[in-house]
């Protein structure tokens, strides 16, 4: 079947780098992306990557894998408002939209 | 203002009432969905339609029923509210071209005594 597995939270402290990483089993898919979803608000698009590499958007940036069968999303300098929960989202070939479980980040001072 | 708005964005119903909640968008995308998320738990697809004449069913379909009345409004109806269909609900839009790059609205929040 397909899925998309996240760590269920990461933490961190102010200052650093976190990467958080989706791994996902699909034959085929058209792209993937990256959301941020403080409590009780709406998810946030973050980034996409629809080829392999490095998409870079500020302190945040996504790669892709399709050789890896993964993607990950990379936080730099963090700030205590990056504490939120961050998704990934697949496009399969079918356009059947699938969501990842969602990982908890908690920065601390 | 707002690209994707949602109506009411609180709302608290009894049991067996018949309640809409309404969407709208600014983006002029064709694609918008309805999702519900429990507390602790990721997004739930019940619902998108790819156009005003084009509307599927997502994972968790019953017990609700929608209507595309423009491109730009996309209404979620309970027929007969449960306890269990409390949830906050969004809407989103995404164009044809990249559907994994979704909008979102923000959200609505529901309460059925």
């Amino acid at each position: 079947g397909q899925s998309l597995e996240q760590p269920s939270e990461v933490t961190a402290v102010e200052g650093a780098i976190v990467q958080i990483n989706c791994t996902y089993q699909t034959s085929g898919f058209y792209g993937l992306s990256w959301y941020q979803q403080h409590d009780g608000g709406a998810p946030t698009f973050l980034s996409y990557n629809a080829l392999d590499g490095l998409e870079e958007t500020g302190r945040f940036s996504s790669f892709l894998s399709r050789s890896d069968s993964y993607g990950y999303l990379l936080l730099q300098e963090l700030q205590m408002k990056d504490s939120a929960s961050y998704f990934c989202l697949l496009g399969d070939s079918s356009y059947k939209l699938i969501f990842g479980s969602g990982t908890r980040l908690l920065v601390r001072p | 203002d707002a690209d994707v708005t949602q109506t009411p964005r609180n709302r608290i119903t009894k049991t067996g009432k018949r309640i809409m909640l309404e969407c709208s968008q600014t983006k002029g995308h064709d694609r918008m969905y309805w999702y519900r998320q429990d507390p602790g738990l990721g997004l739930r697809l019940i619902y998108y339609s790819f156009d005003v004449k084009d509307i599927n069913k997502g994972e968790i379909s019953d017990g609700y029923s929608v209507s595309r009345q423009a491109q730009a409004k996309f209404s979620l109806s309970l027929e007969s509210a449960i306890p269990n269909q409390t949830a906050l609900y969004f809407c989103a839009t995404s164009d044809a071209s990249t559907q994994e790059t979704q909008y979102f609205g923000p959200g609505t929040r529901l309460l059925v005594l």
